[in-house]
C-alpha cells in the first residue's frame, strides 16, 4: 500500500486480557519502528527493526510486550496480561533505512478495563 | 525517557501571524526532524537538519539547530488554520531510533 497501515484502529481490552496489534509497513521499507504515546506525551520509543532482525527493545516496558517481524515486512506487537497502565496510542514507523524520515501509521488506540 | 523538551507547551495565534516553537535536547546528535500530529493521527515527517546545518528552509517552515546550546527552532510563517496541531522534535543520538519531546500544541484561529 502507500503508506503505513496499523490494525485494528481501536481496541479495548478487558485487564488481563492478551492482545495484538499489526503494523503493515510500506513495501521495501528495511527498518520498523514501534512507539508508545500516552495521552498529551510524545511518542516514546519501544522497539525497532532492520527486516526480520529486532535490533533494539530496550523501550518495551515489561516482558509482557513482545514484538516480532517473521518475514520482515508486517510486524506484529503482542502485549501479554494487559494493565491499565497499558492504555495509550501505539503508533508503528517505517523507512527506508534508519531514521531519516519516519513514515507514520495513525495508530492504535488501546483501552484496557 | 524522552530526549527532548518543546517550549511552549500550547501556543494559539491568529491566522496570518507566525508561530515559533523551541526544542531543547540531551545528547549529541546525528539530526533532528520536526513532525507534526493532527488529533487522533498519526505523526508527518515534516523537516529534517543535520547536525552541521544551521538552518533549513522548506515553504513557510523555518528551521534553525544551535548545537552548542542542543536546542531548536521551528518558525511557521503566515500561519493558516490548517497548521493547528501538535508539534514534535525528534533526535537520533547517532542511532537509528528517533527520540521524541513533549510537543507543542499548537492553535490558529481563523
Amino acid at each position: 500500500g502507500a503508506g503505513v497501515s496499523q490494525s485494528p484502529r481501536y481496541k479495548v481490552a478487558k485487564r488481563g486480557q492478551d492482545v495484538a496489534l499489526r503494523c503493515d509497513p510500506i513495501s521495501g521499507h528495511v527498518s520498523l519502528f514501534w512507539y508508545q504515546q500516552a495521552l498529551g506525551q510524545g511518542p516514546e520509543f519501544l522497539t525497532y527493526f532492520q527486516n526480520e532482525a529486532q535490533l533494539d527493545k530496550s523501550g518495551l516496558p515489561s516482558d509482557r510486550f513482545f514484538a516480532e517481524r517473521p518475514e520482515g515486512s508486517v510486524s506484529t506487537l503482542k502485549i501479554q496480561r494487559t494493565q491499565q497502565e497499558d492504555s495509550a496510542v501505539y503508533l508503528c514507523a517505517s523507512s527506508l533505512q534508519g531514521n531519516y524520515g519516519y513514515t507514520f501509521g495513525s495508530g492504535t488506540r488501546l483501552t484496557v478495563v | 525517557s524522552q530526549q527532548g523538551e518543546e517550549d511552549p507547551q500550547a501556543l494559539s495565534i491568529q491566522e496570518g501571524e507566525n508561530a515559533t516553537m523551541n526544542c531543547s535536547y540531551k545528547t549529541s546528535i546525528n539530526n533532528l526532524q520536526w513532525y507534526r500530529q493532527n488529533s487522533g493521527r498519526g505523526l508527518v515527517h515534516l523537516i529534517l537538519i543535520r547536525s552541521n546545518e544551521r538552518e533549513k528552509h522548506s515553504g513557510r517552515l523555518r528551521v534553525t539547530l544551535d548545537t552548542s546550546k542542543k536546542s531548536s527552532s521551528l518558525l511557521i510563517t503566515a500561519s493558516r488554520a490548517a497548521d493547528t496541531a501538535s508539534y514534535f522534535c525528534a533526535t537520533d543520538a547517532w542511532t537509528d531510533k528517533l527520540i521524541f519531546g513533549t510537543g507543542t500544541r499548537l492553535q490558529v484561529f481563523p
